[in-house]
């Protein structure tokens, strides 16, 4: 399997655009996570869904953020307007919950966003 | 409010000695702690995992110790190896729930 893949791997834009993070989860997986990692808080949960459906969006940090599962096989999250404080990396995780044996989460290789 | 900390932000260790890693969390509801791996450009990868039912788990080179009393855990890398230089994260989760909490990493630096 090629694991998770996200799209732009960077993406430099200006205060007030607007940007959209990609997300393909490994294929089979049920959950889908969004996370922002900065240096002060680490690794921040922003939202998960389970089979398509947003379960818990209370780490989405503002209405500016958004995020969407139109399908089982990709996310996305958009950020508008941007601002240079949402400059952080992204991280697209997926995982298959079968029991307790199975929390682990398989993230992707993040999207490293950068708001001038 | 961070739930799981990680106090030290870097670490450096020689080849061959032991690295200790520690995790702080605030949360005592917290049954399920996982250890990943992050270097750089790439996304964390797995690398151990401990239920609140054991206070020990070993796999290979490493091994997670939790002391559910102190509310910490710790990673044990024995011998370090230059490959292991990377930033390792704690996370933690409640029961049933498929949310999970990182800390902040910690940088480890293996000197050959």
């Amino acid at each position: 399997d090629a694991g998770v893949i996200q799209s732009p791997r960077h993406e430099v834009t200006e205060m007030g655009q607007e940007v959209t993070l990609r997300c393909k989860p490994i294929s089979g997986h049920d959950y889908l996570f969004w996370y922002r990692q900065t240096m002060m808080r680490g690794l921040e949960l922003l939202i998960y869904f389970n089979n398509n459906v947003p379960i818990d969006d209370s780490g989405m940090p503002e209405d500016r953020f958004s995020a969407k599962m139109p399908n089982a096989s990709f996310s996305t999250l958009k950020i508008q307007p941007s601002e240079p404080r949402d400059s952080a990396v992204y991280f697209c995780a997926s995982s298959l919950r079968q029991g307790k044996a199975s929390y682990e989460q398989y993230f992707g290789p993040g999207t490293r966003l950068t708001v001038t | 409010d961070q739930q799981v900390k990680q106090n030290s932000p870097s670490l450096s260790v020689q080849e061959g000695r032991i690295s200790i890693l520690n995790c702080d969390y605030t949360n005592s509801m917290f049954d399920y702690f996982l250890w990943y791996k992050k270097y750089p450009a790439e996304g964390p990868t797995f690398l151990i995992s401990i239920s609140s039912i054991k206070d020990k788990n070993e796999d290979g080179r490493f091994t997670v110790f939790l002391n559910k009393s102190a509310k910490h855990l710790s990673l044990h890398i024995v011998p370090s190896q230059p490959g292991d230089s990377a930033v390792y994260f704690c996370a933690a989760s409640e029961g049933t729930g498929n949310q999970f909490y990182f800390g902040t990493g910690t940088s480890l630096t293996v000197i050959p």
